[in-house]
């Protein structure tokens, strides 16, 4: 069954607010990774956390994750139009050895000038 | 230069028909992967292949084969088309192999429609 679902399914902002995503998963993870989608393209990596993390930035990217409640938060601070996309989280099944990534539901941003 | 391209971005066509789409990347990496993605934007993966090598073959029905002839290249094959093997197809890869301890980069994927 799917992993990771993401909350809220959608998000509508203006230029300059903060957008803040969460996604809570099901089984224990080794880690966890954050994708942007623009219309009509891939999925473009933005950030992994590991499992013994509980935050990590990358520029105006802030990624939280509490493991005893399964779930990460991405959080987009001075958000700009060029946001505007679908972001994901993915995480693995928590076992060691190749595994698969686990594609959360998204949430589509919406950054309004 | 483009890391991970696929071919055709549109593929329109009849059921029952057979197709394939090419993948090829240029950043060195181990493993390749291909993944569907439905009318809700859902992402589900497919196969993956480490080093030609197939390592993860979900539940697909057998009319989709992939061909990996060098660990730049992984071909999907689809066989017989049916209404509901429209969506969008996205190439991937990885470096070292790992799944799900390296990013992953993806292709801008394959737009294939069903008629």
């Amino acid at each position: 069954s799917q992993q990771g679902e993401e909350d809220p399914q959608a998000l509508s902002i203006q230029e300059g607010e903060n957008a803040t995503m969460n996604c809570s998963y099901k089984t224990s993870i080794n880690n966890l990774q954050w994708y942007r989608q623009n219309s009509g393209r891939g999925l473009v990596h933005l950030i992994l956390i590991r499992s013994n993390e509980r935050e990590k930035h990358s520029g105006r990217l802030r990624v939280t994750l509490d493991t005893s409640k399964k779930s990460s938060s991405l959080l987009i601070t001075a958000s700009r139009a060029a946001d505007t996309a679908s972001y994901f989280c993915a995480t693995d099944g928590g076992n060691t050895g190749f595994q698969k990534l686990v594609f959360g539901t998204g949430t589509r941003l919406l950054v309004s000038p | 230069d483009t890391a991970v391209s696929q071919t055709p971005k549109y593929l329109v066509t009849q059921m029952g028909n057979d197709k394939s789409i090419k993948c090829e990347q240029n950043l060195g990496h181990d493993t390749m992967y291909w993944y569907k993605q439905d009318s809700k934007k859902f992402l589900k993966i497919m196969f993956s292949y480490n080093n030609k090598e197939l390592i993860i073959n979900e539940t697909v029905p057998n009319r989709f084969s992939p061909k990996s002839p060098d660990k730049a290249h992984l071909n999907l094959h689809i066989n017989s088309l049916e209404l509901g093997d429209s969506a969008v197809y996205f190439c991937a890869s990885s470096q070292f192999g790992a799944g799900s301890n390296q990013p992953q980069h993806f292709g801008d994927g394959t737009r294939l429609s069903i008629l």
